[in-house]
């Protein structure tokens, strides 16, 4: 099975700040990476998809890059409504997997 | 407007089953890749489970042998039949479409979830 990290686990930030959340696969996954970003008590949303295409009604400060092994999720001067914990997922080949998640958190 | 929503939860013994299901609207579950994750309480996201529209079905190891996905075409629902359970397979179940766009397979609709307890 492909297993994903995350890193970092956590992290604080301020309203404006750019912050980047790194993922990486075991494998080889191509573009196969998709990021979703969850609110408690909420299901995910899906935010990007094949490593760098935003999903309809996705504001333009979220992007995505990368590939083989490692992605990245950038968010651009982030907003409040942004605070949330987000998920990296390789839809590569079945058993799909998603890394452990990155909580983004207010400072 | 696509609709998904998930019931069947609930609180079983270790070793019990159950039957989740996940209504369908706005989309055609047969002519879809329809899947399943799962969420213990405070932790992450897990991939259970996914149907492809030719019906083929994989699971994650944690599930194999003892989870089945299926699908009712009439009532236009997807089932997760869950047995043997255990303690770690207490979580919120959710279900979702999985969109092919292109090569990607993202999950685009989500439902609210439906917790499944499993305590002695």
């Amino acid at each position: 099975d492909i297993r994903m990290t995350q890193s970092p686990s956590s992290l604080s930030a301020s309203v404006g700040d750019r912050v980047t959340i790194t993922c990486r696969a075991s494998h080889d996954i191509m573009t196969y990476l998709n990021w979703y970003q969850q609110k408690p008590g909420k299901a995910p949303n899906l935010l990007i998809f094949a490593t760098s295409n935003l999903q309809s009604g996705v504001p333009s400060r979220f992007s995505g890059s990368g590939s083989g092994t490692d992605f990245t999720l950038t968010i651009t001067s982030l907003q409040p409504e942004d605070f949330a914990t987000y998920y990296c997922q390789q839809s590569y080949s079945p058993p799909w997997t998603f890394g452990p998640g990155t909580k983004v958190e207010i400072k | 407007e696509v609709q998904l929503v998930e019931s069947g939860g609930g609180l079983v013994q270790p070793g019990g089953s159950l039957r989740l299901s996940c209504a369908a609207s706005g989309l055609t579950v047969s002519s879809s890749y329809m899947t399943w994750v799962r969420q213990a309480p405070g932790k992450g996201l897990e991939w259970v489970s996914v149907i492809y529209s030719s019906g083929v079905t994989y699971y994650a190891g944690s599930v194999k042998g003892r989870f089945t996905i299926s699908r009712d075409f009439s009532k236009n629902t997807l089932y997760l039949q869950v047995n043997s359970l255990r303690v770690e397979d207490t979580a919120v179940y959710y279900c979702a479409r999985v969109v092919t766009l292109g090569y990607a397979t993202p999950f685009d609709y989500w439902g609210q979830g439906t917790l499944v307890t499993v305590s002695s």
